[in-house]
């Protein structure tokens, strides 16, 4: 069964320091993953995507994330945070080759706050 | 902007009540899927909706239904409404079906049942 944790509820961070936002998986099949971001009062946004291409993804706003199949983890980092970067970070696990869309999992969040 | 549009932003209402949430997808997008996030679910997938057909459902309530319509936009009925409706209501959208297609979110239905 497929399943997604994200290891830290909340995590806070310095301006200009790294970010890290874990996530761990479970699929039976590859999987496709996602990280959404959720600024408050709005809808998801998605900010990059793996699809069994290059284990190392680059998405919007300096966020890339490394897919680790022997880990089973899909961490997302970014190497300087913003401000604007505080909001709730979902990671999301589809089971690519199932066409059964209730396959797709969202994590429980991980809240990022930025402190000036 | 993510290019889907989500009716009305906010609804306030009273228990047992129905209320209509509305979404357009994006130009294009053939799919059309609600969530529903609260603070102690999180979010959920209620259920996906292909060119018109049902496609797939999740934890979605015998009082809650949902229709495609041919224009592709996407309404979802909430009936015999209870507190712990009250609840965001995302609407996404991506052009195919595929589970590893790229869904694009609404802002997103406040609704508060009380």
């Amino acid at each position: 069964a497929q399943s997604v944790t994200q290891l830290d509820s909340h995590v806070s961070v310095s301006e200009g320091t790294p970010v890290l936002l874990r996530c761990n998986y479970s699929s039976s099949y590859s999987p496709s993953l996602f990280w959404y971001v959720q600024h408050p009062n709005k809808g998801l946004q998605l900010l990059l995507k793996y699809t069994s291409a290059a284990t190392l993804v680059k998405g919007i706003n300096g966020f890339e994330a490394e897919f680790k199949k022997s880990e089973t983890s899909f961490h997302l980092t970014k190497p300087s945070a913003h401000m604007s970067d505080a909001a709730e970070y979902f990671c999301v696990v589809s089971d690519g080759k199932k066409t059964s869309y209730d396959k797709v999992i969202f994590g429980p969040g991980t809240s990022l706050s930025v402190i000036p | 902007d993510s290019g889907v549009t989500q009716t009305p932003k906010h609804l306030i209402t009273a228990t047992g009540q129905r209320v209509t949430l509305r979404c357009s997808p994006r130009s294009g997008d053939l799919s059309v899927y609600w969530y529903q996030q609260s603070l102690d679910q999180g979010l959920q997938f209620l259920i996906q909706y292909y060119n018109g057909e049902e496609r797939a459902k999740g934890n979605i309530l015998e009082r809650f239904s949902a229709q495609q319509f041919p224009d592709l936009h996407s309404e979802l009925n909430l009936s015999s409404l209870e507190l712990g409706d009250s609840a965001l209501y995302f609407c996404a959208s991506s052009v195919t079906s595929a589970p590893g297609d790229t869904q694009y979110f609404g802002p997103g239905t406040r609704l508060t049942v009380l």
